[in-house]
């Protein structure tokens, strides 16, 4: 089974500032895929990011940046020029390749923007 | 382009009761999966639906049960009702070719139940 790990239950970011979001996860599979998602206070699910496991090149989407470091099972989301829309709960997910479309989340991180 | 969509938005439900929740998919979507969300956790996969049979399961009791329709459209049926169902219910739609996932899931608003 697949376990996805996010250590930083709160963090806090200034207007335009950079943050970082750690994520770890744990599997035994070759081929996967890793997400980003965001979880403002509406409660709507919005992806922020995906990355498959195969792709050596880290995903970018606009001001936001992964790093992906498949030997330490590690998935970092960074997100530069911070604005107020950001403030939400993040969550970290995984995917296996080929086994259905069921995500494994993490305990997801929440991130304050202040002015 | 319509997105997911769910009703109703709140919900509110006792002991031993049984609720139907319902999702619409995102146009063009096959697949509908379910996830329960407890107040500050991340989402638990319920199941996901294709071609209107159950496709994939997670570690939920025989009580969670669902439907898809034709029309892609799902619903989610939760028997005998206990106080620690009470959850935000996501439904997530995605595009499935032969029952392989091909591309990302979207989310719906979720439905917010109250189990008193």
């Amino acid at each position: 089974a697949q376990t996805v790990t996010q250590s930083q239950p709160e963090m806090s970011v200034q207007e335009a500032e950079t943050v970082t979001l750690s994520c770890t996860y744990d599997t035994s599979e070759n081929n996967y895929y890793l997400f980003w998602y965001k979880q403002p206070p509406s409660r709507q699910m919005i992806l922020v990011i995906r990355q498959e496991a195969y792709k050596q090149q880290n995903a970018t989407e606009n001001r936001f940046s992964v790093n992906f470091q498949k030997a330490a099972k590690s998935f970092s989301l960074k997100i530069s020029d911070s604005q107020l829309g950001d403030t939400a709960m993040y969550f970290c997910a995984f995917m296996k390749y080929n086994a259905g479309n069921m995500l494994t989340f993490g305990g997801g991180t929440r991130l304050m923007v202040k002015p | 382009e319509t997105g997911v969509t769910q009703s109703p938005t709140h919900l509110i439900k006792t002991r031993g009761q049984q609720v139907t929740l319902r999702c619409s998919s995102q146009s063009g979507h096959n697949t509908v999966s379910w996830y329960q969300q407890a107040l500050g956790q991340g989402p638990q996969f319920i199941f996901q639906y294709y071609r209107e049979e159950e496709n994939g399961r997670g570690n939920f009791p025989p009580r969670f049960s669902g439907l898809q329709f034709p029309n892609y459209s799902s619903e989610l049926n939760v028997n005998a009702l206990e106080l620690d169902d009470s959850a935000l219910y996501l439904c997530a739609s995605s595009k499935a070719i032969q029952g392989e996932v091909t591309d990302t899931q979207y989310f719906g608003p979720g439905t917010r139940l109250t189990v008193l």
